[in-house]
């Protein structure tokens, strides 16, 4: 079974822009979730969508948003970006509620 | 609001002995609890998770315990082995289907 894929992996934006990210979930799950990654801040949620629709959302900003598509693949896109967004965004699938979730490999964004 | 803390950034342990990574946490809705592994450059790999209706989890040289009233639980690696260097990541969840509130993570080093 093929794990869960992010691309692009490595991103350089500049403050201001606005980036689009991908994660393709394993096949059959049907929750992916979104996280951030920064230095000394652990993951953080941003959200989790089940079916196509938001189930879940993290306290940040609303230039952080998403979607998923009937495949389940799901979009994170930020707009407006600032300095602060770079990070290691993780993407995870799992197949729903107690079940363990399975990481993507993440897009390392930097913006200059 | 830190709601999941992972007090010890590191921990060193020789190969062979037992290591012994915390996590403590403050909500007590939480009901769903995962270890996840992370290797540089990887996105988290999921080690074992434990539910609220138990105390302790196996497999193989990896349990988890569960101390519900102290809001506590601790992941018991036996015999270490120097591939389990690595950054752990505790997890939990409750309530919210599949929000994860994830702590800073404990970076191991196990010696040859």
């Amino acid at each position: 079974k093929a794990g869960v894929t992010q691309t692009p992996r490595y991103l350089i934006k500049t403050r201001g822009q606005q980036v689009t990210l991908s994660c393709s979930p394993i096949s059959g799950h049907r929750s992916v979730s979104w996280y951030q990654q920064t230095p000394g801040q652990g993951l953080q949620f941003l959200f989790e969508y089940f079916s196509e629709t938001q189930r879940n959302k993290g306290n940040f900003p609303g230039r952080f948003s998403g979607r998923q598509f009937s495949n389940s693949r799901s979009e994170m896109n930020v707009s407006t970006l600032e300095l602060g967004d770079s990070a290691l965004y993780l993407c995870a699938s799992s197949s729903d509620r107690f079940s363990e979730q399975y990481f993507g490999p993440g897009t390392r964004l930097t913006v200059t | 609001d830190q709601q999941v803390k992972q007090n010890s950034p590191s921990l060193s342990v020789q190969e062979g002995r037992i290591s012994i990574l915390n996590c403590d946490y403050t909500n007590s809705m939480f009901d769903y609890f995962l270890w996840y592994k992370k290797y540089p450059a990887e996105g988290p790999t999921f080690l074992i998770s434990i539910s609220s209706i138990k105390d302790k989890n196996e497999d193989g040289r990896f349990t988890v315990f569960l101390n519900k009233s102290a809001k506590h639980l601790s992941l018991h690696i036996v015999p270490s082995q120097p591939g389990d260097s690595a950054v752990y990541f505790c997890a939990a969840s409750g309530g919210n289907f599949n929000k994860f509130y994830f702590g800073s993570g404990t970076k191991l080093n196990v010696k040859p």
